[in-house]
């Protein structure tokens, strides 16, 4: 399996505060990806990354910054979170030029009440 | 219209069958095509890739129909550990490296 950890697995917290979700790879892959899964609708992209300080925005990235100061680090912040954030958090790296074969972390599951 | 069509299912089998999952996408310019699979609570994992000639691995065999923008893929001798939803999943040709999910289709194989 791929080297990547998401922290934390599970959060519950409160509309309004602010979160920050980490992915962490030790396989040095440029590539690395925040999805969002919801019944019904799949995984959909938030925002990726293509090196170093290089991101851009997924599909559905409104509520929604990240961060990447080191190639193992990815972060995802919700500014300020809301009940339609609750939602499966996913990681994801590649290494290839197309990104075609994804490494997925395990998960985080947050609830916002 | 989604990008990518499941049928969610889910798909009741016995073990031993034989099961078609299907999927249509709506972007022509799509580029590569995959089948992941992901487990109750788990991280989504690659199956196969889709190529254009059709491939096979082992009991699994994807096909792509570019002409209808559908892909497939079939099951034979179904286990029980092949139960878990299947996500037909489609690059494009774009700068964005990201690849687009489809919903799943659920298969629940019995004993």
């Amino acid at each position: 399996d791929a080297g990547i950890t998401q922290s934390p697995r599970h959060k519950v917290t409160e509309t309004g505060t602010p979160v920050t979700l980490r992915c962490h790879q030790t396989e040095n892959h440029r590539y690395m990806y925040w999805y969002r899964q919801d019944p019904g609708h799949g995984l959909r992209l938030i925002h990726y990354s293509y090196g170093v300080k290089d991101t851009d925005k997924g599909e559905v990235s409104d509520g929604y910054s990240v961060s990447r100061s080191k190639t193992e680090d990815f972060l995802l912040t919700l500014e300020s979170a809301t009940s339609s954030q609750t939602s499966v958090y996913f990681c994801a790296i590649s290494d290839l030029a197309g990104g075609e074969t994804q490494y997925f972390g395990p998960g985080t599951r947050l609830l916002v009440l | 219209r989604k990008e990518v069509e499941q049928d969610p299912g889910p798909f009741n089998v016995p073990e031993g069958a034989t099961v078609a999952f299907n999927c249509t996408y709506s972007n022509s310019a799509s580029q590569s095509f995959f089948w992941y699979r992901q487990d109750c609570r788990k991280e989504p994992k690659l199956l196969m890739s889709v190529y254009s000639s059709g491939n096979e691995d082992g009991r699994f065999t994807a096909q792509l129909n570019r002409a209808s923008q559908y892909i497939s893929l079939l099951i034979r001798d179904s286990k029980l550990s092949d139960s878990a939803t299947y996500l037909c999943v489609v690059k494009e040709d774009t700068g964005r490296r990201a690849l687009t999910f489809g919903s799943g289709t659920r298969l629940q194989v019995q004993p």
